[in-house]
């Protein structure tokens, strides 16, 4: 299986600030169709997660320009600026490049 | 507009047979591409794949479950089935069904407890 790892555990921010979140897989998530399958969620407390970027960089439909995604191969990142109190919950990274389709452990995004 | 729910029994003794339905709108799983996945989330743990349907028919799941599920989808298209046999306190969670591909439409999910 593929082996996502996601740093911090936990991340304290100021309202307004900047942060970043690191995914990184145990192989290329580069998938034989050329397309790279890592995307972002947050959950809320007591929701289902939400997408937010598919395919490393694209904004789903009603997210917020605050939100973004880089990367390539193994490593990939999810930037969020301007911290807004809507924005608090568990940030997960999911590969379906490969099967089984694994997710990251999460970063919970607290006030400090 | 895409809709999922998800539906179960809430409890279940140990050794017996979990089944759950996910009924969605908003789309058809006669859909060239379209997947549908089963995903679970102990409390306060991170989220595992179970398994995915698509519109061929064609059933994905998790080594590390295989032998316990099956996945399965309604004439019409708009169910989509998991059985997990066997189960014990470690099926406790909450199970969640995904519009798959991206998972970009969530269900909101249905608790079950594994407990004699």
């Amino acid at each position: 299986d593929v082996l996502m790892t996601q740093t911090p555990v936990s991340l304290p921010v100021s309202l307004g600030g900047q942060v970043s979140i690191s995914c990184r897989s145990s192989q290329s998530l580069v998938h034989s169709d050329g397309n790279t399958y890592l995307h972002w969620y947050l959950q809320k407390p007591g929701q289902s997660p939400q997408l937010l970027i598919y395919r490393v960089s694209n904004r789903f439909s009603g997210v917020p320009d605050r939100f973004s995604g880089s990367g390539s191969g193994t490593d990939f990142t999810l930037k969020i600026s301007r911290v807004e109190p809507e924005d608090l919950g568990v940030y997960y990274c999911l590969q379906s490049t490969h099967f089984p389709l694994t997710f990251g452990s999460g970063t919970k995004l607290e006030i400090k | 507009q895409v809709t999922l729910k998800e539906s179960g029994p809430g409890m279940l003794q140990p050794s017996k047979t979990l089944s759950l339905t996910c009924s969605f709108s908003g789309f058809s799983l006669s859909t060239s591409g379209m997947v549908v996945s089963w995903i679970r989330q102990p409390s306060g743990k991170s989220l595992e794949w179970l398994a995915a349907i698509d519109w061929d028919g064609d059933k994905y799941y998790n080594p590390s479950l295989k032998s316990r599920l099956t996945v399965s989808k309604d004439t019409s298209n708009t169910q989509v089935f998991l059985k997990i046999t066997s189960v014990d306190t470690a099926d406790t969670a909450t199970y969640y069904c995904a519009r798959s591909g991206d998972f970009d439409y969530w269900g909101q999910g249905v608790m079950v407890t594994v407990s004699s």
